[in-house]
This record gives structure tokens, sequence and C-alpha cells, in this order.
């Protein structure tokens, strides 16, 4: 099955800097990579998502970057803010199957004011 | 428009008692996922249901049991729980058709077995 590594397990910024955080994948059918934002006691809830179809997608600020043939996709947080102090998940599911989602292990993240 | 509900948000049981955590969707989501969430690790997928009178087992099924009762409802059952069961856990439903990929989740039952 599907497996997917993140690094770091732990960041720590000084507000306004940027923030990257990378994953890894296993299954090259993997076509579908979002990112979580989870807040203490709290749900994940999706920041942004980017499909094997495309290479780069940003809002705002944060972006993702997707490079299909090293099996590897980045998060990018510009001028950091306090309230981006948090624990991001990167995951991979397929468009075939259950779209079930597999997580990276997290990194907390925390910007210091 | 909720969104995913669950119940109970906190709940704490004795080791061989049982239960059933709750979860509902109202955005007419065909499929629905239970995920448990432990200390230092992502998610990990306990089972799902593609659609309405369909369940299927995930990466960590032992010593739980689901029922989709209808579109809207998916219930994770604990028949006889165990320490090693203490966890967050997470429902999630998606559309599960077409172009549409986007999980949402609910805000999780913590659960503690001692």
């Amino acid at each position: 099955g599907e497996n997917v590594e993140q690094h770091p397990s732990t960041l720590s910024v000084q507000e306004g800097d940027s923030a990257v955080i990378k994953c890894t994948y296993s299954d090259s059918a993997s076509n579908y990579f979002p990112w979580y934002k989870q807040e203490l006691g709290k749900g994940p809830q999706l920041i942004i998502d980017i499909r094997s179809n495309v290479g780069e997608k940003k809002d705002q600020r944060i972006a993702v970057t997707l490079n299909k043939t090293a099996k590897h996709f980045s998060l990018h947080i510009t001028e950091t803010q306090p309230e981006d102090s948090a624990v991001y998940f990167c995951a991979a599911s397929k468009s075939a199957g259950r779209r079930a989602l597999t997580f990276g292990s997290g990194t907390r993240l925390q910007v210091q004011p | 428009n909720a969104g995913v509900t669950q119940t109970p948000k906190f709940q704490v049981l004795k080791t061989g008692q049982s239960m059933t955590l709750q979860c509902a969707q109202d955005m007419n989501h065909n499929s629905m996922y239970w995920y448990r969430q432990d200390p230092g690790m992502g998610l990990r997928l306990i089972y799902y249901s593609a659609s309405e009178g369909t369940t299927d087992k995930g990466e960590v099924p032992n010593g739980y049991n689901v029922s989709r009762l209808n579109k809207r409802e998916f219930s994770l059952r604990l028949e006889s729980a165990a320490p090693s069961q203490t966890s967050v856990y997470f429902c999630a439903s998606i559309l599960g058709q077409g172009a549409s990929y986007e999980q949402y989740f609910g805000p999780g039952t913590r659960l503690t077995v001692t």
C-alpha cells in the first residue's frame, strides 16, 4: 500500500519568515495530494491540495509543489504569522478505488512572534 | 449546513465495555470514513463506506465494526474496548464520484480506555 513520509516533525520559525514542509510518497498511482492544518482539539482542515496533472498551486501565502518523477511534494508558507502555528499533515490518495487518504506523521509548526 | 458531526466528543470506557461512535454528514456525500489518530502519528484508516449499504476494511480494522445506517450516518462500534484503542477518532466524508476528492472531517471523539 501507499506510504507517506513527512519531514520535519517540528519546525520553529520567526514571524514573517517562510516555512517549508516536505513529503514523499511511494505509490506512483497516487494522484491527489492534500495538505491539512489541525489546531488543538479540532479535526483536520484542508488548506490546499494539488492533483498529479499540476506541478504547482498557490493560494495567497500558501503554495504546494509536486514532483511526480521523484514522488515528493512540499508545502510552502510565506510571511508566517502566529496564527499559522498548528500541526500540518500531508496526505495522498488515488482516484481509483476507495479514495481514502494515507497521511504523513505531521509537522508541528511554531511561529514565534 | 453543519458538515460532519460526531458524538460524543469525549468518552472514558473501562476495558471490556462496548460503545458506538456516531457520525453524520449533511452534504449528500456518498463515501464516509473512520480514522484514528494516535500521538505523533498521522491518521490511519479503520473502515470506510464507498456508498450506502457497503463497508470495507482499512489499515487497522481489528476490534471495530461499522454500520452505514443510511446515506447520512456511519457509526463505529467497539464491542470490547481495549487500552490500545485509546485514541482520537475522526469521521470524514467525500462526494466520492467524478473529480471530487476533498475529504471533510468531523471534530473528533477523544476516547480513553482504562
